[in-house]
This record gives structure tokens, sequence and C-alpha cells, in this order.
């Protein structure tokens, strides 16, 4: 079965507002962990990227958050906008070659 | 631009058809993988290549025939498709392997 979920298929957030992005894993060995975001007729992005030797990586407006002990995984975006619309990928390196997705957030941002 | 380019963009075929999906990335990496993306689905990996070698296989039905002549270049050959292997299919590249892909915009296959 899926080794990684997201806790919400769909997330509304106000304009300006910070959203925060939830994924769940089940395996405790996954070693590496990605966001995407995938915008209509495109095919994912890469946004950030954490270590499990982490618990917070920042970029440029998003951070990630990773808690090993309750095995979850949270990407926050500061002051959302409508370029940020989009469905949002967790995924986890399995180990070698395998990367394996969640089913996707999908996030409208409200103007 | 992403660096992985796909074509074409978009696809319709019949079930005794034989096609070709074609990636190219330009980013110099030595992995490169065919992911399948069906609607409410996650992505589904379906093949890696790593150096140009076949390095996994997800029990993909044996009508997908991948084909990576050298690093840069990755296939995918189809042939007397079902009308359920209508999806996106994507192809990315990394430097290295599972770690921080870079996929193309994808081939968007409608089997009739």
């Amino acid at each position: 079965g899926e080794s990684v979920g997201l806790h919400l298929p769909t997330l509304s957030v106000q304009e300006g507002d910070n959203s925060i992005i939830n994924c769940a894993y089940s395996n405790s060995a996954s070693d590496y962990f990605i966001w995407y975001k995938q915008e209509s007729g495109k095919g994912p992005q890469f946004i950030i990227d954490i270590r499990s030797n982490m618990d917070k990586r920042q970029g440029q407006r998003v951070t990630v958050l990773l808690n090993k002990t309750v095995k979850h995984l949270s990407l926050q975006i500061a002051a959302t906008q409508p370029g940020d619309s989009a469905v949002y990928f967790c995924a986890e390196n399995l180990g070698d070659y395998k990367l394996s997705f969640g089913a996707g957030t999908t996030v409208t941002v409200r103007a | 631009e992403t660096g992985v380019t796909q074509t074409p963009r978009h696809l319709v075929m019949g079930m005794t058809n034989k096609k070709s999906l074609k990636c190219e990335q330009h980013l110099g990496h030595n992995a490169m993988y065919w992911y399948k993306q069906s609607a409410k689905k996650p992505l589904e990996l379906m093949f890696v290549y790593s150096l140009e070698e076949r390095v996994e296989n997800n029990s993909v039905p044996s009508r997908f025939s991948p084909e990576c002549p050298n690093s840069s270049h990755l296939f995918l050959h189809l042939h007397t498709l079902q009308p359920e292997d209508s999806a996106l299919y994507l192809c990315a590249s990394s430097q290295t392997p599972g770690r921080s892909l870079f996929f193309g915009s994808g081939t968007q296959l409608s089997v009739l």
C-alpha cells in the first residue's frame, strides 16, 4: 500500500495568510523527503527537501518541518500568493532509487 | 523550464497502435525515470535507469517498453495499450538516484 499520505485533500487559504500542508509517512527507515508543487498542465516542480538528520529547513517563503517521532512532515508557505494555488505532494525516499509519493493536497488561494 | 523535455505533450492512440514517448534531459544527470500519474492517484514509479542501466522495473506490463540509449535520453515504447493506460506519463531525472528529481511536463496519453 501507499506509505506516504496527506492529511487533507484540499486546503483553502486567504491571500496573505500562511499555509500549512501536512503529510504522514509510515516508513521509519526513510531518510529523505521532498515537497513538490504541481500546477495545471505542468509536471511536479521541486520545492524543498530535507534529510532525516534535520528537523527543519527553510527556503524562500517555505519551511519544511520533520517530526520523526510521529512520522510527520509539513510544508509551511508564508504570505500565500495566488501563484501558490496548485497541488502539493510530499514524497519519501524508501532507499536506493525509489521515491514514493502521496496523493496530494490541492491548495486554493482566495483573493 | 526544468531542463527535462518531453514529447509529445499530448497523444491519442488506438489499442492496436505502436507509439513512443521521448524524454531528454539537459542537466547532466545520471538517473532517469518514468512515472505514471492517473487522476486521484499518487504518482506510480514505472522504470528507473541509472547510468543507462535499468535498475528498477516496478511490475509494469510488457506493453510498456523503456529504452535508455544514453544518459540524456529516455524513451517509452507503447504497444497494444488498454484504455486504463490513459494517464499523464512523466519523465524525471536526478543526479543521485532517488533524490531531487526534476520532472518534465509530461505526455497526456489517451487510449481509445
